[in-house]
């Protein structure tokens, strides 16, 4: 099925470890997005990019780094990991035009 | 205060009820608004996108936009258990990638 894909579903890390959430997309979209959802905050926008070759700061980006790696590839990477960076975290594509399509989501819990 | 403003809820309601959600928003560049329902540990799905002001239907759901209040509604007729999840709404203006959500309703349909 076409979509967006996302991995791991689930991890947990310890303080100062890092590790890399990966996106992938099938749709064609040009642009590809990582979001953090926590409770009572809502969605919130870590990076994005508009299209391949360009990454932008969201609304949390501290913390975190992004790579598009190409048109279908949207990776997340946190380089040393603190418990504030527990959330669930999901990825999304979209051509604009239209609204975006998520992936299932990563439940990261950082101990 | 936050761009986009959303009830928490819960909203609870017996089936076969008419179901109204809303979300106040304080950019007045905001032009495309959206609705979307994300069942529980499930990505968020697109269930209605509109854009300025009006309304718009599919099936049972009904999306109203009244820019000159900046409110946006989501109607839902009929309502089935099958409904209870969370609704966010969300918006952007017509330049930007970004979009901004609102932190969710969530709804229970009791049969």
């Amino acid at each position: 099925n076409a979509g967006v894909t996302q991995t791991p579903k689930f991890q947990v890390l310890k303080t100062g470890q890092s590790m890399t959430l990966q996106c992938a997309q099938d749709m064609n979209h040009n642009s590809m997005y990582w979001y953090r959802q926590d409770p009572g905050m809502g969605l919130r926008l870590i990076y994005y990019s508009a299209s391949e070759g360009t990454t932008d700061k969201g609304e949390v980006p501290n913390g975190y780094n992004v790579s598009r790696l190409n048109k279908r590839e949207f990776s997340l990477r946190l380089e040393s990991a603190a418990p504030s960076q527990t959330s669930v975290y999901f990825c999304a594509s979209s051509d604009w035009e239209n609204g975006y399509t998520f992936g299932s989501g990563t439940r990261l819990t950082v101990v | 205060q936050k761009e986009v403003e959303q009830d928490p809820g819960p909203l609870s309601v017996p089936e076969g009820a008419i179901v109204s959600l809303n979300c106040t928003y304080s950019n007045s560049a905001f032009q495309y608004f959206m609705w979307y329902r994300q069942y529980s540990r499930k990505g968020p799905e697109l269930l209605m996108y509109t854009y300025s002001s009006g309304n718009k239907e599919d099936g049972r759901f009904t999306a109203q936009v009244d820019k000159s209040s900046k409110y946006i509604s989501l109607f839902i007729r009929d309502s089935q258990p099958s409904d209870s999840a969370t609704y966010l709404c969300a918006m952007k203006d017509t330049g930007g990638f970004k979009t901004i959500f609102g932190a969710g309703t969530r709804l229970f349909v009791k049969a």
